[in-house]
């Protein structure tokens, strides 16, 4: 069945980097713009930075733009998130989602999630 | 941004209730507005997008309604499974925003 996966998630300091993956299984992943969404703890949920389905298209929510990329691999069925200069802000549940569009399109509607991975950015 | 207000921010309901929750944009969003239902321990699930069509899967007992910028959710007889936290999102432009969320729980 369509099933993304989360990976990379754990206690960083700020400051540092870490780079989250996430696995598509199911579906045709080069064919859905994919997006990130994180939640942290206790809170509501932030939408983070999508890519296009061919990876020619990328956009970020403010407080990350200039040290999140996002990125992705089509070969591997991968999506990624390489975050810099960590902050405890950051500090959240890191959920990848699909568009439910498909193609070249957006509806930014997110019809599949993965199950999460926890980033505590801790001194 | 688009600012997206929810209300009420909690809601006390029993098996069998008519519930409403509404969702107001800071700007006008046509019709981009979707809602989802999140358990604890769990990824959001979307149930309605574009206002008002119903997620494939999702019971009928779930409805939206609204454009321009106010927007309702109704569960029109609350079931056990329904009892969540539920949020709003605008996906007119980005940043992507979702209300604050409205959490539902048993009277």
């Amino acid at each position: 069945q369509e099933q993304l996966v989360e990976s990379g998630g754990g206690v960083v300091q700020p400051g540092r980097s870490l780079r989250l993956s996430c696995a598509a299984s199911g579906f045709t992943f080069s064919s859905y713009a994919m997006h990130w969404v994180r939640q942290a703890p206790g809170k509501g949920v932030e939408w983070v930075a999508v890519i296009s389905y061919d990876g020619s298209y990328k956009n970020y929510v403010d407080s990350v733009r200039g040290r999140f990329t996002v990125s992705r691999d089509t070969s591997k069925n991968a999506l990624y998130l390489q975050m810099n200069s960590l902050r405890t802000e950051d500090t959240a549940v890191y959920y990848c989602a699909r568009d439910q569009a498909g193609g070249s399109g957006y509806l930014s509607v997110f019809d599949i999630w993965g199950q999460g991975t926890m980033i505590t950015v801790s001194s | 941004d688009i600012q997206m207000t929810q209300s009420p921010a909690s809601l006390s309901a029993s098996v069998g209730d008519r519930v409403t929750i509404t969702c107001r944009a800071s700007q006008t969003i046509s019709r981009y507005l979707n809602w989802y239902q999140q358990k604890p321990g769990r990824a959001p699930k979307v149930l309605v997008y574009v206002a008002s069509t119903l997620q494939g899967g999702v019971p009928s007992r779930f409805s939206g309604s609204g454009s321009g910028a106010d927007f309702t959710l109704t569960i029109s007889s609350l079931q056990p499974e329904d009892f969540a936290t539920y949020y709003c999102q605008q996906s007119y432009s980005a940043p992507y925003t979702f209300g604050q969320g409205t959490k539902l729980d048993i009277k």
